[in-house]
């Protein structure tokens, strides 16, 4: 397996512009979620999703919009990039409750983003 | 409100010396709390997780201990490698809801000098 995949690894963006954060998981699981990380800081939820055609905000939701077509596939989608969403975005992934238990998040390998 | 905190923000050890990593939380109805290792670059990596019906649990190297009564968790490295630098967080599982949601503390940076 290759666990959660995240692309692209790095990303330029000027203000205004928009771009889809991927995020794609081959072990399965229900449940997805979306998290920025700041330099020297911990993790935040921006979104995240139990299943194919749900999803639900986290913590930092506002500029971020997500989907969940497909139990595989879990976008970010950021509309208006502003500086304040230079970040590291992680893609994580677990079983969740139904069918298969397990609360352990398995994690990508990150996308850094630079708004200027 | 919930929160996960870890005492300390640097962590610098001997190699082949113990490491310990503390961490507090303050939701007394959390059941499930994970250790995570973050390497410079990349994203955190499992290490260890406990359910809040045990004390203690071990793994290669490293053992997590819960102390409930305190609400305090702890990661315990044995024989700390060069490899072990990183950044550690603890996350505990937000509420009893069926979400999964981790809540993240601010990260522990271990640096081991050999």
């Amino acid at each position: 397996n290759a666990g959660v995949t995240q692309t692209p690894k790095f990303r330029i963006l000027k203000i205004g512009q928009s771009m889809t954060l991927q995020c794609t998981q081959d072990m399965n699981h229900n449940y997805m979620y979306w998290y920025r990380q700041d330099p020297g800081m911990g993790l935040k939820l921006i979104y995240y999703s139990v299943g194919a055609g749900i999803t639900d905000k986290g913590e930092v939701p506002n500029g971020y919009n997500v989907s969940r077509s497909t139990t595989e596939d879990f976008p970010l989608r950021l509309e208006l990039a502003a500086p304040s969403q230079t970040s590291v975005y992680f893609c994580a992934s677990s079983p969740g409750r139904a069918p298969r238990g397990g609360d352990t998040q398995y994690f990508g390998p990150g996308t850094r983003l630079t708004v200027l | 409100g919930e929160s996960v905190g870890l005492h300390l923000p640097t962590l610098s050890v001997q190699e082949g010396d113990n490491s310990i990593i503390n961490c507090a939380y303050s939701n007394s109805a959390s059941d499930y709390f994970i250790w995570y290792k973050q390497e410079s670059g990349k994203g955190p990596q499992f290490i260890i997780d406990i359910r809040s019906n045990m004390d203690k649990r071990q793994g290669q190297r490293v053992t997590v201990l819960l102390n409930k009564t305190v609400k305090h968790l702890s990661l315990q490295i044995a024989a700390t490698q060069p490899g072990d630098s990183a950044v550690y967080f603890c996350a505990e599982k937000e509420g009893s809801g069926n979400t999964g949601k981790l809540i993240f503390g601010q990260g522990t940076t271990l640096q081991v000098k050999p």
